[in-house]
């Protein structure tokens, strides 16, 4: 079953825009939050994460706000860039579990268009 | 290295073959993880190596699937008697984290081995 979800396979955004991609969670041990960018033949690489006793971290143009109630995260991006166009993982990481065992969703490809 | 590399990035073989993939992690790193990713779907985990040893293989779909880091540096993922299921890309990932550390465990992947059996 899938502990990670997100349920947008994909989402168009014209550049200077907002984009916003959301994330739901089942498991209520997970203790970290992570979204990974990912380009065509390369590895995911990490963008920005959140610990599940905060409800905000910013860096840059990147923000991911958490709602623990909701279950629910998501990651906004201001101004969106025509670079920042690959597909987008979230993912998490469950207190007591193995180190670094990451629970992964399926990813949202956004699109960023001049 | 500077990276995360992995070998070969593409591998075309057939139904009921061997296959080796290998892993060479950023050096200093002494985690070291498996992951597959299958078509629409997000990274699965398979594996975990902390130094030489296994410690978690509890993703390993079944006991076609191997893994060794015999120096605790360079990995090898092993695959017995493919089949058409076992076509995917496989991630290799490492990390300097040691348990008990506070904080996110980020991962470093490297571009993946694509596997396609026929």
């Amino acid at each position: 079953d899938q502990q990670v979800k997100q349920n947008s396979p994909s989402l168009s955004v014209q550049e200077g825009r907002i984009s916003i991609l959301n994330c739901d969670y089942t498991n209520s041990m997970f203790d970290y939050f992570l979204w990974y960018k990912k380009y065509p033949a390369e590895g995911p690489t990490f963008l920005i994460s959140i610990s599940s006793i905060k409800d905000k971290n910013e860096d840059g143009r990147f923000t991911v706000f958490l709602n623990k109630s909701a279950k629910h995260l998501s990651l906004h991006i201001v101004p969106s860039q025509p670079g920042d166009s690959a597909v987008y993982f979230c993912a998490a990481s469950a207190k007591g579990s193995t180190l670094g065992r990451l629970y992964f969703g399926r990813g949202t490809q956004l699109t960023v268009w001049p | 290295g500077a990276g995360v590399s992995q070998t070969p990035s593409n591998k075309v073989t057939e139904k009921g073959k061997y296959v080796e993939l290998r892993c060479d992690p950023i050096s200093g790193h002494t985690a070291l993880y498996w992951y597959r990713q299958s078509l629409g779907q997000g990274p699965e985990f398979l594996i975990y190596f902390q130094g030489t040893g296994a410690a978690d293989d509890s993703g390993l779909p079944n006991d076609r699937f191997f893994a060794v880091r015999p120096e605790g540096s360079v990995s090898t993922l092993k695959i017995q008697r493919t089949e058409r299921g076992d076509s995917a890309v496989y991630l290799c990932a490492s990390s300097h984290r040691l348990a008990g550390a506070s904080g996110a465990n980020v991962l470093t992947f490297g571009a993946g081995s694509r596997l396609t059996v026929l």
